[in-house]
């Protein structure tokens, strides 16, 4: 069992559409990490997000933490080819080891 | 600007060969860490190193150990590799700047290793 469980697991849209990906946990963070990763090559980070609440938008791209610091998720608008990859949520532990969720494979179709 | 460098990018093995994956960062990081990545599975990680001189388990250490041989170099080593071990591996540094961490996760190209 992951301490983080990402849903859905894999998604696959037409270009244009919208879609969120979760990511949950029963413990608390003090902060969550979204990361894409691309066949071939290491995860890039996204975004941090540190506050309990907080939004954090980067273009087409919104980050939302959990009021609790629990949970995260990712919203994308308008969805382009560009935006496939495999999406992976990562927490800080009490001593700094970064633990990832089994992440969300996302293909978006032209 | 290398960042984060790792060798072998590929090795086949037997069962029960040793080997060791190296990693270095060029980026003076305080924390280096080793992941594995399977089909699935995301990125569990083996071990990671908070400071140099110090080294902890993470969540799938067993198989393996480690080394902070410096600063820069963050070592993993398999005594006798299982097929089980198969998998993709990436070393990772990051900077911590005290209260929550923030840092970001640098990560290397992954070294894809095969046990028969």
């Amino acid at each position: 069992t992951q301490l983080l469980e990402q849903s859905p697991q894999f998604l696959s849209i037409q270009e244009g559409e919208n879609l969120t990906v979760y990511c949950n946990s029963s413990s608390v963070f003090s902060s969550l990490q979204w990361y894409r990763q691309e066949p071939g090559e290491g995860p890039v980070l996204l975004v941090t997000v540190v506050t309990g609440g907080e939004v954090k938008k980067l273009k087409r791209l919104t980050f939302q933490f959990g009021d609790a610091r629990k949970d995260s998720s990712l919203h994308i608008t308008a969805a382009q080819p560009g935006d496939t990859g495999l999406y992976l949520c990562a927490g800080a532990g009490a001593w700094n080891d970064m633990r990832f969720g089994a992440g969300t494979r996302l293909t978006v179709k032209p | 600007n290398a960042g984060v460098t790792q060798t072998p990018k590929f090795q086949v093995l037997k069962t029960g060969q040793s080997m060791t994956l190296q990693c270095a960062q060029d980026m003076n990081h305080n924390s280096m860490y080793w992941y594995r990545q399977d089909p699935g599975m995301g990125l569990r990680l083996i071990y990671y190193s908070a400071s140099e001189g110090t080294t902890d388990k993470g969540e799938v250490p067993n198989g393996y150990n480690v080394s902070r041989l410096n600063k820069r170099e963050f070592s993993l080593r398999l005594e006798s590799a299982a097929p089980s071990q198969t998998s993709v591996y990436f070393c990772a540094s990051s900077q911590s700047s005290g209260g929550a961490f923030t840092g970001e996760l640098f990560f290397g190209e992954g070294s894809r290793l095969t046990v028969l």
